[in-house]
C-alpha cells in the first residue's frame, strides 16, 4: 500500500544548528513533493516544492532534496532559530494526475535558544 | 482579511446531531478540499471539488457530505455526528495548474468535538 513516513519523534536542536527532517515514501511515483509548515492550532502553510527531476531546491535558509531512487526527501533549515519551531509536513502528488496531495503526519521541530 | 476562512472555529456537539462546517475563500481558486487531522495520522482528504459541478470523494468520505454552493464556498456536513469524528477540520484551496504543482492554501481550521 502507499505510505508516507515522517519521523514521529520530535527533533530537538540548539539554535544556530542545522535541522534535517526526513520524508520517506513507498509505492508512489510522485512527480512533485511539497513541504508545509504548521504551527499549533493553525492551518499548514506552503514552503517549498521540488520536482522529480530536481535534485535540490533552496529558499533562504531552507533546502530540500529529492531522491527518487531512495524514495526520500530531506528538508534542511540552516542557522535554525526558535521561531522555526513548528511541525513540518511533506506532501506528494498521488502520481495519477488526480490533483490530490497525500500528506505525511509531520515532524515536530523544537529549536532551543 | 484571511484568504480562506472557516466557521465555526470551535464546535462542541452531541452524538447524532447534524453539523455543518463552512468554508469561504477570496483567492478566486477553482479547487477546494476538506481534510481532517488527527494526532499521529496527519491530514486525510474527505472530499474535494474542482469546480461547482465537480465533487469527488476522498479517502475517508463515509459519514460526511459536501456542498459547493459557489466557486468561493464549500461546506462540509456531518449528517449524524459520532465521537470518532472528533478532530481538527481544514478547508484548503488551490489554483488550477499542472498536476502536483498547485500549492494548497489552508484555512485556520475548525476544532470539532462530538460528545
Amino acid at each position: 500500500s502507499q505510505k508516507i513516513e515522517q519521523n514521529s519523534e520530535a527533533l530537538n536542536i540548539q539554535e544556530g544548528k542545522t535541522a534535517t527532517l526526513t520524508c520517506n515514501y513507498t509505492n508512489y511515483s510522485p512527480a512533485y513533493l511539497q513541504w508545509y509548515r504548521q504551527d499549533p492550532g493553525r492551518g499548514p502553510v506552503f514552503l517549498l516544492l521540488i520536482r522529480e527531476n530536481e535534485k535540490e531546491k533552496r529558499k533562504e535558509r531552507l533546502k530540500v532534496t529529492f531522491d527518487t531512487t531512495l524514495k526520500q526527501s530531506l528538508f534542511h533549515i540552516t542557522a535554525s532559530q526558535p521561531a522555526d519551531s513548528a511541525t513540518y509536513l511533506c506532501a506528494l502528488d498521488t502520481g495519477d494526475s488526480s490533483y490530490k496531495l497525500i500528506f505525511g503526519s509531520g515532524t515536530r521541530l523544537l529549536v532551543r535558544p | 482579511d484571511a484568504d480562506v476562512t472557516q466557521t465555526p472555529r470551535n464546535r462542541i456537539t452531541k452524538t447524532g446531531k447534524r453539523i455543518m462546517l463552512e468554508c469561504s475563500q477570496t483567492k478566486g481558486h477553482d479547487r477546494m478540499y476538506w481534510y481532517r487531522q488527527d494526532p499521529g495520522l496527519g491530514l486525510r482528504l474527505i472530499y474535494y471539488s474542482f469546480d461547482v459541478k465537480d465533487i469527488n470523494k476522498g479517502e475517508i468520505s463515509d459519514g460526511y457530505s459536501v456542498s459547493r454552493q459557489a466557486q468561493a464556498k464549500f461546506s462540509l456536513s456531518l449528517e449524524s455526528a459520532i465521537p470518532n469524528q472528533t478532530a481538527l477540520y481544514f478547508c484548503a484551496t488551490s489554483e488550477s495548474g499542472a498536476v502536483g504543482t498547485d500549492t494548497q492554501y489552508f484555512g485556520p481550521g475548525t476544532r470539532l468535538t462530538v460528545l
